[in-house]
């Protein structure tokens, strides 16, 4: 089941934080994120295990509530580079299945 | 190293017509994904596979077929193209070995069938 994405659109200023939030039904075993720019294919942000271990860029930073099936990908101090679709992506389970659902997408647009 | 090659980058097809969109990646990975992306929207998982042999349907594989021969290659064949199958498809790969599974895209093919 396709995990939901909150809020669908933010409009920011430069300097200015954003918490895109995604949330599933069903019990998970990872949380993924990736941000996509235009005409251009998805890149990595971050990946959250189940039992705490995370895997991800420095200057990203994550959260996943493994009793509410929740996870948020928190955006400090945003850069015009910030701009862009994020997608969060859940892999139900207990072990990586290799089958990867993506949510709707949060656009995410930093002005200066 | 390659990544994930993804060919043809872009392709017009007729309805009814057949394709195979072609994904080949050189980081000996386990997992193999094809996704589809209508504009506007996010990515939806067509198949998948967990290895040589192993495939799996996601949630929108009707219209598609795959196979996985070898480790490198998961072709995505369109039997009968319709209109509806107009997207951006982009083929990953991942390896669950260090328990993570990052997803490597690839650039993506858009497909246009008229």
């Amino acid at each position: 089941q396709q995990p939901v994405q909150s809020p669908q659109a933010v409009i920011l200023r430069e300097g200015e934080d954003a918490v895109i939030n995604c949330s599933s039904s069903k019990a998970l075993y990872s949380v993924h994120w990736y941000r996509q720019k235009h005409g251009e294919a998805p890149v990595f942000l971050m990946i959250l295990l189940k039992g705490g271990e995370q895997k991800g860029h420095e200057k990203i930073s994550a959260s996943f509530n493994e009793k509410k099936q929740q996870s948020s990908l928190y955006l400090t101090a945003s850069q015009l580079s910030y701009s862009g679709t994020y997608f969060c992506g859940t892999v139900g389970g207990s072990s990586n299945t290799g089958k990867l659902i993506f949510g709707q997408g949060t656009t995410l647009q930093v002005k200066p | 190293n390659a990544g994930v090659t993804q060919t043809p980058k872009f392709q017009v097809l007729k309805t009814g017509q057949s394709m195979t969109l072609q994904c080949a990646q050189d980081m000996n990975h386990e997992y193999m994904s094809w996704y589809r992306q209508d504009p506007g929207m996010g990515l939806r998982l067509i198949h998948y596979s967990v290895g040589a042999g192993i495939t799996d349907q996601g949630e929108v594989p009707n219209g598609y077929n795959v196979s996985r021969s070898t480790t490198e290659d998961f072709p995505l064949r369109l039997l009968s193209a319709a209109p509806s199958q107009t997207s951006v498809y982009f083929c990953a790969s991942s390896s669950p070995r260090d328990g993570f599974g990052e997803l490597f895209f690839g650039e993506g093919s858009r497909l246009t069938v008229l």
